[in-house]
């Protein structure tokens, strides 16, 4: 059964920084795309960024609005996917959604629970 | 930026049939994936490629696409099925993903 797991959330300063995790299992995660998902408290879902699979270098995208200041990771070897955030903003406040691509199309089918990220000073 | 337009809301009585538009320009070029989302849950797919039903989705969950709108249709709603629902797509521009507002189904 496939499994995505995210932890890491929780309250940051803005300015501040915040890594989250998502461990897959029932999977081999080096042969898929991965991808964040967040939804702001009372908002619509938006996409974060995406890293590619090992045949294709683990290259990574981003949304505009994270460009920058938000680094996606992963260690196949441990069956994890990351995401590092720095210079968080009031705005990047959500729970966030680690998903795994069905085939580096951007169609999700599998997708973990969530990790909730406050920011507040 | 591109864009994806849902209606915020959409009612239907139990055992009616709802149908959830979404609307961008050029849409007859780009793949329309559906997404239905409940308070506290992970999104779930309920439609790909327009029209392609993923396993464990009811049947009663179609999708079509003209022109540039994409549609949504559930059949003979249940009040398990009130939840918001998001189209997305592959923009391929800046934003190389774009989602719908969402359009929240509500069952009376």
């Amino acid at each position: 059964e496939v499994q995505l797991v995210e932890s890491g959330g929780g309250l940051v300063q803005p300015g501040g920084s915040l890594r989250l995790s998502c461990v897959a299992s029932g999977f081999t995660l080096s042969d898929h795309y991965m991808d964040w998902v967040r939804q702001a408290p009372g908002k619509g879902l938006e996409w974060v960024g995406r890293i590619r699979n090992k045949a294709n270098n683990h290259i990574t995208e981003y949304a505009a609005s994270v460009t920058g200041r938000f680094t996606i990771s992963r260690d196949d070897s441990r069956n994890s996917l990351y995401l590092q955030m720095n210079s968080v903003k009031s705005e990047d406040a959500a729970v966030y959604y680690c998903a795994r691509e069905d085939s580096g199309n951007f169609v999700w089918g599998y997708w973990g629970q969530g990790t909730l990220v406050a920011v507040s000073s | 930026s591109y864009a994806l337009t849902q209606p915020p809301s959409v009612s239907v009585a139990p055992g009616k049939t709802a149908r959830i538009t979404c609307g961008g320009d050029n849409l007859e070029t780009k793949s329309v994936h559906w997404y239905r989302k409940k308070p506290g849950q992970a999104p779930v797919l309920v439609i790909h490629y327009e029209t392609d039903r993923p396993s464990g989705i009811p049947e009663r969950f179609s999708g079509s696409k003209s022109g540039n709108t994409a549609t949504l249709t559930i059949s003979r709603v249940e009040a398990g099925d009130e939840a918001d629902y998001f189209c997305q797509v592959w923009a391929s521009t800046s934003d190389l993903v774009v989602f719908g507002g969402g359009t929240k189904l509500t069952v009376l």
